[in-house]
């Protein structure tokens, strides 16, 4: 099927700990982004890649490091997990950057859950 | 900066009767405005956008919207609501940002369908 990935959907981990989130999209989209929605259901963009290039960093901590190997895979590397990082993480994708009414295709969230 | 305000965090309608949920907009620029519907525990699907093509917009599920700018609103509707329309209801606006798109989403209505 062709959609966006993520793996895994439920990640339980230590504070202080060090952990991944990897995304793939099979849509043939040249942007992808990572938003992150609380307890409270807000959603919250993070970053967006273009191409394997940083094109949003909206004010993350930088313990968040983002990498894209390439234009359909887009990881999420998060150290020293704090408590108030549990949330809900969602990959997204969609076509050309720079135009604003493209939509952007959701995949099923990786829930993190840090104790 | 763009925004989006969403009316009322909880609907509670009964199976067949008319669904309205509420969104405002704000926006120095024509916007694009989508509507993300989020069932329990998965992604967030479209249930459409609109892009200035036309003012009243029919997406999926029998969904629809008008974008009316002199009340700066686009609120989604649906003539009779079925129980499987029970989901979390998310309004955005996507803005150009240095050099990318994001979407930048309202709180979120969830819709409760009663028998």
């Amino acid at each position: 099927d062709t959609a966006v990935s993520q793996t895994p959907k439920y990640l339980v981990t230590q504070m202080g700990n060090d952990k991944s989130i990897k995304c793939e999209q099979n849509l043939g989209h040249d942007t992808m982004y990572w938003y992150k929605q609380d307890s409270k259901k807000f959603l919250k963009i993070m970053f967006s890649y273009n191409n394997k290039e940083l094109i949003i960093n909206e004010t993350v901590p930088n313990r968040f490091s983002p990498k894209s190997p390439d234009k359909a895979h887009l990881n999420l590397h998060i150290n020293s997990l704090e408590l108030g990082d549990s949330a809900v993480y969602f990959c997204a994708s969609s076509r050309l950057a720079g135009v604003s009414y493209n939509e952007q295709f959701f995949g099923p969230g990786t829930r993190l859950t840090v104790l | 900066a763009q925004s989006v305000t969403q009316l009322g965090s909880h609907v509670s309608v009964s199976e067949g009767a008319l669904v309205l949920l509420r969104c405002n907009y704000s926006s120095s620029v024509p916007p694009y405005l989508f509507w993300y519907v989020q069932y329990p525990n998965q992604g967030l699907q479209l249930l459409l956008k609109y892009t200035s093509a036309a003012t009243l917009v029919k997406g999926i599920n029998g969904f629809e919207a008008e974008f009316k700018k002199s009340e700066t609103s686009f609120h989604l509707t649906k003539p009779s609501a079925h129980m499987s329309d029970a989901a979390e209801y998310f309004c955005a606006v996507s803005g150009f940002t240095g050099g990318g798109n994001k979407l930048t989403f309202g709180t979120g209505t969830q819709l409760k369908v009663e028998l």
